[in-house]
């Protein structure tokens, strides 16, 4: 079965710093994707992010980028410039690109932005 | 705003009460998927509908019924719950369970008192 690991529960960061949250996991399939999710105080999960993993070149969407580590099973976001609308809890989720397989998500980590 | 919404966003309630949660989204999707989200735990599928037919329990005990009458609305049904079934439900679609990305409502926070 495929794990998520997220080992950091919580994060801080200065504003207009740079962060980088943790993401591992566990699988033995080749093709699949990753994500990152925020869920601000709103409660709402919104995707950040995504990784197809048989792309070789790191996902960016403006200030956020992921650096994707196939072979170490390691997908990492970085937050550039970090903002207050930035404080959240940020989720890793994976999902086999097969069938209809699900996400299957980290336990978390609660960013906070410092002013 | 995603697109999906979710009523009541709070929700206390008795073991012995029935109540029950609303999902609809304007999404134009077809599969549907209830969440739970405990406190630092993982979150856990509970069901998914694809085009209104449910397509995976995820060995979830029967005091949660769901109820998909469209591919725009999505219930769960509640009854005898649990002080443990205390927690954050959130109601997800996407254009079908092939799809890669999912949107999430604003979820139900839910007390079993």
């Amino acid at each position: 079965a495929q794990t998520v690991t997220q080992s950091q529960p919580e994060m801080s960061v200065q504003e207009a710093e740079t962060v980088t949250l943790s993401c591992t996991y566990d699988t033995s399939e080749s093709d699949y994707y990753l994500f990152w999710y925020k869920q601000p105080p709103s409660r709402q999960m919104i995707l950040v992010i995504r990784q197809e993993a048989y792309k070789q070149q790191n996902a960016t969407e403006n200030r956020f980028s992921v650096n994707f580590q196939k072979a170490a099973k390691s997908f990492s976001l970085k937050i550039s410039d970090s903002q207050l609308g930035d404080a959240a809890m940020y989720f890793c989720a994976y999902r086999l690109n097969f069938g209809n397989e699900k996400l299957t998500f980290g336990t978390g980590t609660r960013l906070t932005i410092i002013p | 705003e995603t697109g999906v919404t979710q009523t009541p966003r709070h929700l206390v309630m008795g073991m012995t009460n029935k109540k029950s949660l609303k999902c609809e989204q304007h999404l134009g999707h077809n599969a549907m998927y209830w969440y739970k989200q405990s406190a630092k735990k993982p979150l856990e599928l509970m069901f998914v509908y694809n085009f209104k037919e449910q397509t995976e329990n995820n060995s979830v005990p029967s005091r949660f019924s769901p109820e998909c009458p469209n591919s725009s609305h999505l219930f769960l049904h509640l009854h005898t719950l649990q002080p443990e079934d205390s927690a954050l439900y959130l109601c997800a679609s996407s254009q079908d369970t092939l799809n890669t990305e999912a949107f999430f409502g604003q979820g139900t926070r839910l007390t079993v008192v």
